[in-house]
């Protein structure tokens, strides 16, 4: 079993929608919380950085955490054809050694069409 | 302010050979992490380095080697390339503090045939 999982899609809205992503793990030791963007042939852009459980808002961007369930999920409001990309979960646990130590969810490819 | 950068951005090798990639991290990190991403897959975490030094490996055999020099840029090494070795390889790097996040360059597409 993976550590995180995450649900490959693909995923295809139209414009305007709302968009959820999702995220399950397995270590307790994860403290740390990010979403990053990846589009075709660059490498992941950083959206959403959260510590612990809770929600984070940034534009159209909703981070949640829910660390009793360990269950992630990053929310797009009205989503726009330049959301399309391939979205990534990843997490850490804390602590000196684990500061470049990123555990990737598969990838969820989201296309959105006008 | 200069991102993440990698160079080169394409690489085509046959299995055997040696490859080198090399990493220079965003302005102000020091710690740089290497990370490999098959084609639909995430990235997976090779190692870390910080102050010239390997601070943690990932699931990869010793045929993955490192460096990191003084100005903090780093290469990735891989020996005996196997077909498997295909992926891209992605570097980033962030500050040496708890609350400080990755940033990723756009990576090195290494073709193994």
């Amino acid at each position: 079993q993976k550590e995180v999982e995450q649900d490959p899609g693909p995923l295809s809205v139209p414009e305007g929608a709302i968009v959820s992503l999702n995220c399950t793990y397995s270590n307790s030791a994860f403290q740390y919380f990010m979403w990053y963007r990846q589009y075709s042939r660059k490498g992941p852009e950083l959206l959403m950085y959260t510590y612990s459980s809770g929600n984070k808002e940034d534009g159209r961007f909703t981070a949640q955490v829910d660390k009793s369930s360990k269950y992630i999920s990053l929310f797009i409001r009205d989503s726009q054809p330049s959301d399309s990309a391939t979205y990534l979960c990843a997490m850490r646990a804390a602590g000196g050694t684990s500061y470049g130590k990123l555990t990737f969810g598969q990838g969820t490819i989201l296309t959105v069409h006008p | 302010d200069a991102g993440v950068t990698q160079s080169p951005t394409h690489l085509i090798k046959t299995r055997g050979q040696q490859v080198t990639l090399r990493c220079s991290p965003k302005s102000g990190h020091d710690t740089v992490s290497w990370y490999q991403q098959a084609l639909g897959q995430g990235p997976q975490f090779i190692f870390q380095y910080y102050e010239e030094e390997e601070r943690q490996r990932g699931n990869f055999p010793d045929r993955f080697s490192g460096h990191q020099f003084p100005n903090y840029s780093s290469e990735l090494n891989v020996n005996a390339l196997l077909l498997g070795d295909s992926a891209l390889y992605l570097c980033a790097s962030s500050s040496d503090r708890e609350n400080s996040p990755l940033h990723f360059g756009n990576g090195t597409r290494l073709t193994v045939t």
